[in-house]
């Protein structure tokens, strides 16, 4: 089983939907949880930490599940520009373990 | 403020031979983190300097190495080339002070192997 895991997608959402993804983590002893935003052939980006009360960042807001295990991103009012790859991020404090582990992405894709 | 960058921005080499990478972090971040995407996969973690250590290391042979100088710039030395060594190699920093430790990252080097 994969330490991160989330639905490859495509996610194809018409301009204006609200769209969700779920992002499941293995390790309980995780820590800090990061949604970040890879363009086509570019550099991952911070999109959002998430805490453990959920957050919000205008359009987009992170939720995160203890209990359950994993976390999530809506996104409200999808815009063009929303279209990218997200990546699930988790930080598992053990220093025997790798700085952060990655999910594989959900690619959105968001049509006019 | 500047961000994280790495230069080459490409790199072709043969089988065989060796590459170096380099990425300077973001001004007061002393974390460094190495990463290596191949075309379609998803990040993998390769190395992790901090201070000038090496504090923790991905699931990759030892060919794959590296080192922190004390101005927190790091290098990626790939030994031995291989053609599966071919992808992105992206470098990111944080400042592990802090208590979220976000990761911020360079625009990626792309090696390509022949």
């Amino acid at each position: 089983r994969k330490e991160v895991e989330q639905d490859p997608g495509p996610f194809n959402v018409p301009e204006g939907a609200t769209v969700a993804f779920n992002c499941t983590y293995s390790n309980s002893a995780s820590q800090s949880f990061f949604w970040y935003r890879q363009d086509c052939r570019k550099e991952p980006k911070l999109l959002m930490s998430v805490y453990s009360s959920g957050n919000e960042d205008g359009r987009f807001t992170a939720q995160l599940n203890r209990a359950s295990q994993y976390i999530s991103l809506l996104i409200r009012d999808s815009k063009l520009s929303d279209s990218a790859t997200y990546l699930c991020v988790v930080r598992t404090m053990d220093t025997g373990r790798r700085a952060l582990t990655f999910g594989s992405g959900t690619r959105l894709q968001v049509q006019p | 403020e500047a961000g994280v960058t790495q230069s080459p921005t490409h790199l072709i080499k043969t089988r065989g031979q060796q590459a170096t990478l380099r990425c300077s972090p973001i001004s007061g971040h002393t974390s460094v983190y190495w990463y290596q995407q191949a075309l379609g996969l998803g990040l993998q973690f390769l190395l992790w300097y901090d201070e000038g250590e090496e504090r923790n290391r991905g699931n990759f042979p030892p060919r794959f190495s590296g080192r922190q100088f004390p101005n927190y710039s790091s290098e990626l030395n790939v030994n031995a080339l291989e053609l599966e060594d071919s992808a992105l190699y992206l470098c990111a920093s944080s400042f592990r002070k802090s208590s979220y430790n976000e990761q911020f990252f360079g625009p990626g080097t792309r090696l390509t192997v022949l």
